[in-house]
């Protein structure tokens, strides 16, 4: 699986749309994005994921450029309970039953500041 | 929200006991996953299953052992716990044959070895 690079960690103003950059210069054709977080100590939980397109759920969006070799995680209106270590994770996802397991990194520790 | 549940969450033991750590899953996922996270650290996979009589060794060694007898089941055990073993295990599952393959995380045991 491809490795990522993310910035060690950021802060924003709570209301403020919080934008977490990731870079995977090296993403295959076949390799998604995935991103998760970990709310101190918790297990971490998943939040979004994409291939190609813009994609949008109900925590955030994610915005893969067109090269597929860096996408942002965009938290529209971050809040206090927002702050948490967020992983960005690229890897091959098929139906097959060979798929590994996730390998998290360092990710980024996000603090959201009132 | 998840459905997959970890006890005890909190563990505080004596050098040379076995302990069991237990791991169930109530959504009939195959997968189920195993990690290590020291303090502040990153999350390291130390063992997984992709169904019932299937274990495999992650990617940090690990004294531990694990069985998976029950698909809904996935037991770690420590034959004689050290404190170098105190940690926090956390175990996750995942859908077989699912293409983006999300991995749901349990809350966590935290265990400390005197």
């Amino acid at each position: 699986d491809a490795k990522t690079t993310q910035p060690t960690s950021m802060d924003c103003a709570e209301g403020r749309a919080a934008n977490l950059p990731c870079n995977h210069s090296t993403i295959s054709g076949n390799e998604y994005v995935y991103w998760y977080r970990q709310i101190h100590s918790q297990g971490p939980q998943y939040i979004i994921h994409g291939l190609k397109n813009n994609e949008t759920n109900e925590m955030a969006s994610l915005i893969i450029t067109e090269d597929r070799k860096s996408s942002t995680l965009i938290l529209p209106h971050a809040t206090l309970r927002d702050t948490a270590v967020y992983y960005c994770i690229v890897r091959v996802a098929s139906h097959r039953s060979g798929n590994t397991p996730l390998v998290f990194g360092k990710g980024t520790r996000l603090s959201v500041i009132a | 929200e998840a459905d997959i549940y970890q006890t005890p969450r909190y563990l505080v033991i004596g050098t040379g006991k076995k302990i069991t750590l237990e791991c169930s899953q109530t959504m009939g996922h195959d997968k189920m996953y195993w990690y290590q996270q020291d303090p502040g650290m990153e999350l390291h996979l130390i063992h997984y299953s992709y169904g019932v009589n299937s274990t495999e060794k992650g990617d940090l060694s690990s004294e531990s052992t694990v069985s998976r007898i029950r698909t809904e089941h996935f037991p770690l055990t420590l034959e004689s716990a050290r404190p170098s073993h105190t940690s926090q295990y956390l175990c996750a599952s995942s859908e077989m044959g699912s293409r983006e393959d999300t991995q749901y995380f349990g809350p966590g045991t935290r265990l400390t070895v005197l």
